[in-house]
């Protein structure tokens, strides 16, 4: 059973770079999936940040392409987001996902991690 | 972006008793491929979301057959035929014909009265 974990810190201050990474269990990040990130903020609304293949290049949400960089490292069965020039509306739980490989939705999600953006 | 918009926002529901949530897309969530890009999702308290409903109205896998999703086009339905306390959370629809990106609906929260 494919499980996902999200890890970075916690804290990140104003006009940093948050980075995250999601380390994949159970499976291979090079199975015929797509993985992506997103978020939910405070208030518990959901906003898709992007998604990557393991051979492919990222598509990412027009809304936050410009500060937004997603990646894979095979040989560590993981993925990464960084999301530069944060400030406080960054704020959020953010999760790594599995796209699934028969639709456009998502199966299996990590459990989550509280990211603060503050001084 | 497609905007998608639930109603309601929160609903109390007596256990035993029937709950229905809409969610409604600024445009048709029907591709060209043929198949309907909406799903729905529900967050339990403390846990991310899980996946319900795929396509419209196919359960997911270790779905309650009480659960029953609807709708076309535009207008779609999340019918929970009989509320039981393990059902509260919060619901949200989501669509995917036209990424990136996907959008969610801004969710509805169940309680039990």
């Amino acid at each position: 059973q494919v499980q996902l974990q999200e890890s970075g810190p916690e804290l990140v201050k104003p006009s940093g770079t948050l980075s995250l990474t999601c380390a994949v269990s159970g499976g291979s990040i090079s199975s015929p999936n797509w993985w992506s990130w997103i978020r939910q903020f405070p208030g518990k609304g959901l906003e898709w940040i992007g998604e990557i293949y393991h051979s492919e290049r990222p598509n990412y949400n027009p809304s936050l392409k410009s500060r937004v960089t997603i990646s894979v490292a095979k040989s560590e069965n993981q993925f990464s987001l960084r999301l530069s020039s944060v400030t406080a509306a960054d704020t959020a739980v953010y999760y790594c996902a599995r796209n699934v490989n028969w639709g456009r939705t998502f199966d299996i999600w990590g459990q989550g991690t509280m990211v603060t953006v503050s001084s | 972006d497609v905007v998608v918009t639930q109603t309601p926002l929160s609903l109390s529901v007596t256990p035993g008793q029937p709950a229905s949530i809409s969610c409604k897309s600024s445009q048709s969530l029907l591709h060209r491929d043929g198949k309907t890009y909406l799903y729905w999702y529900l967050q339990k308290p403390g846990q991310p979301p899980q996946l319900l409903i795929y396509e419209v109205s196919n359960r997911f896998s270790g779905v309650p057959d009480r659960f029953s999703g609807s709708g076309s086009g535009t207008d779609f339905t999340l019918k929970i035929s009989r509320v039981e306390a393990e059902d509260v959370g919060v619901y949200y629809c989501m669509q995917s014909v036209q990424i990136p990106p996907y959008t969610f609906g801004q969710g509805t929260k169940l309680e039990i009265k």
